[in-house]
């Protein structure tokens, strides 16, 4: 197993455009959580899914973000009509539950979106 | 709600020599986990260091170890034969308890910026 990977690691884009960012977790794991980090900031959370079902998604997730898990594997997260505030480390981790409870969240490189 | 403060937004050490980074949390639950992540320079996060709440002992990792004062709300982070390898971000980490149906998301501190001094 590679990890989490996420694609791609950098995107410039133009305010008003859409952008979409992958992330491939763990392949056992079935919890996937997106955060976002900005310079001097520790990550925030986004929003998280168990198996394909999106459970929560914070405040911070506006209305121009969304996200979606299809049968569970990767995820995808949208940003539409991108704006300069959007600029930020998009980050993916994911974990496993059990009987034991959560596992660790395993991060992902991230996505570094600018938008000039 | 809970919340994760680092007061240190730098920290400096010399090749070898110990050092400890502090951070504090607020929240009114029992059960939890206190994480340290480090981030070096453009690379992942990777986890340090974890502790449950519940168990005393302070926990260990190599030359990584906490001090878990539960009643202070305080998890510093203690870095001993501190390597050039080390500098990084290092971010402290809250999460409630996860049994099945918990959120289980990390709540982050602004993070400790580690540099080592050959």
């Amino acid at each position: 197993d590679t990890g989490v990977s996420q694609d791609p690691r950098h995107k410039i884009t133009k305010r008003g455009q859409n952008v979409t960012f992958r992330c491939d977790p763990i392949s056992e794991h079935n919890r996937l959580y997106w955060y976002r980090q900005t310079l001097g900031q520790g990550p925030e959370f986004l929003t998280y899914f168990q198996n394909e079902a999106q459970l929560e998604k914070s405040r911070l997730l506006s209305d121009r973000f969304s996200a979606e898990r299809p049968k569970g594997s990767f995820s995808t997260l949208e940003i539409q009509r991108t704006e300069q505030g959007d600029s930020a480390m998009y980050l993916c981790a994911s974990s496993a539950t059990g009987t034991g409870g959560l596992s660790e969240q395993y991060f992902g490189p991230g996505t570094r979106l600018t938008v000039t | 709600a809970q919340t994760v403060t680092q007061s240190q937004p730098e920290m400096s050490v010399q090749e070898a020599e110990t050092v400890t980074l502090s951070c504090t949390y607020d929240t009114s639950e029992s059960d939890y986990y206190l994480f340290w992540y480090k981030q070096p320079p453009s690379r992942q996060m990777i986890l340090v260091i974890r502790q449950e709440a519940y168990k005393q002992q302070n926990a260990t990792e190599n030359r990584f170890s906490v001090n878990f004062q539960k009643a202070a709300k305080s998890f510093s982070l203690k870095i001993s034969d501190s390597q050039l390898g080390d500098a990084a971000m290092y971010f402290c980490a809250y999460r409630s308890a996860g049994y099945g149906g918990s959120q289980g998301n990390l709540i982050f501190g602004k993070g400790t910026k580690l540099s080592v001094k050959p």
